[in-house]
């Protein structure tokens, strides 16, 4: 039972342009949900985090939506560079504990 | 700065063989985690421990065990490595009940069993 879904293995996008990643969830007793970054060969990173009881997240270049109702959370990453060029996983939080279910991930490729 | 480190970066095992990875953070981090990253299944946990000597299964334990004597040590243990346990294996830790959930990452072990 895939708790947290990235329907879409690869998306690739222009340099400069917007790259938006998405990822749907089933449990409702998610409270918090996280994205990280990862290069080959490297662990994740932590990039982005966003609370339930918000809607919006911004850092930088790097925007996450979260859409409760849809149960759905999107990351926007505008502009688009390069070195952006990762796999990016979205993961989710159930309230009360520390463990993380993660999704199967989303190989973004920007194209200078 | 957190650090996680892992013992090795690249294993290659043969089946039955007795596995030991090994994962040591810094930042005295109560929670720490071990998953393994497959191709179109994202990280899976595969055990988790919230203390010294405490542990949890997470999705996928079958075939594992792991330890924590230490509070800085994890290790995760294939107690007769098979073929279908060849994989990423990654070590995470976080801290407890902050209101920041953020996961540390080691920069993995990439284990091939023969």
């Amino acid at each position: 039972d895939q708790q947290v879904k990235q329907n879409s293995p690869s998306l690739s996008v222009q340099e400069g342009r917007i790259s938006i990643l998405n990822c749907d969830y089933t449990n409702s007793m998610f409270d918090y949900f996280l994205w990280y970054k990862k290069y080959p060969a490297e662990g994740p990173t932590f990039l982005i985090s966003i609370s339930s009881i918000k809607d919006k997240n911004e850092d930088g270049r790097f925007t996450v939506f979260l859409n409760k109702s849809a149960k759905h959370l999107s990351l926007h990453i505008v502009p688009s560079q390069p070195g952006d060029s990762a796999v990016y996983f979205c993961a989710a939080r159930s309230l009360g504990g520390s463990r993380l279910t993660f999704g199967e991930g989303t190989q973004l490729t920007v194209n200078p | 700065d957190v650090k996680v480190t892992q013992s090795s970066r690249y294993l290659v095992k043969r089946t039955g063989e007795k596995v030991f990875l090994e994962c040591v953070q810094d930042m005295d981090h109560e929670n720490m985690f071990w998953y393994r990253q497959d191709p179109g299944l994202g990280l899976r946990l595969i055990y988790f421990s919230y203390d010294v000597k405490m542990k949890e299964k997470g999705d996928i334990p079958e075939g594992y065990s792991v330890s924590r004597e230490k509070k800085e040590r994890f290790s995760l243990i294939l107690e007769s490595a098979s073929t279908n346990q060849t994989s990423m294996y990654l070590c995470a830790s976080s801290l407890s009940w902050t209101g920041i959930y953020e996961q540390y990452f080691g920069p993995g072990t990439r284990l091939t069993v023969t």
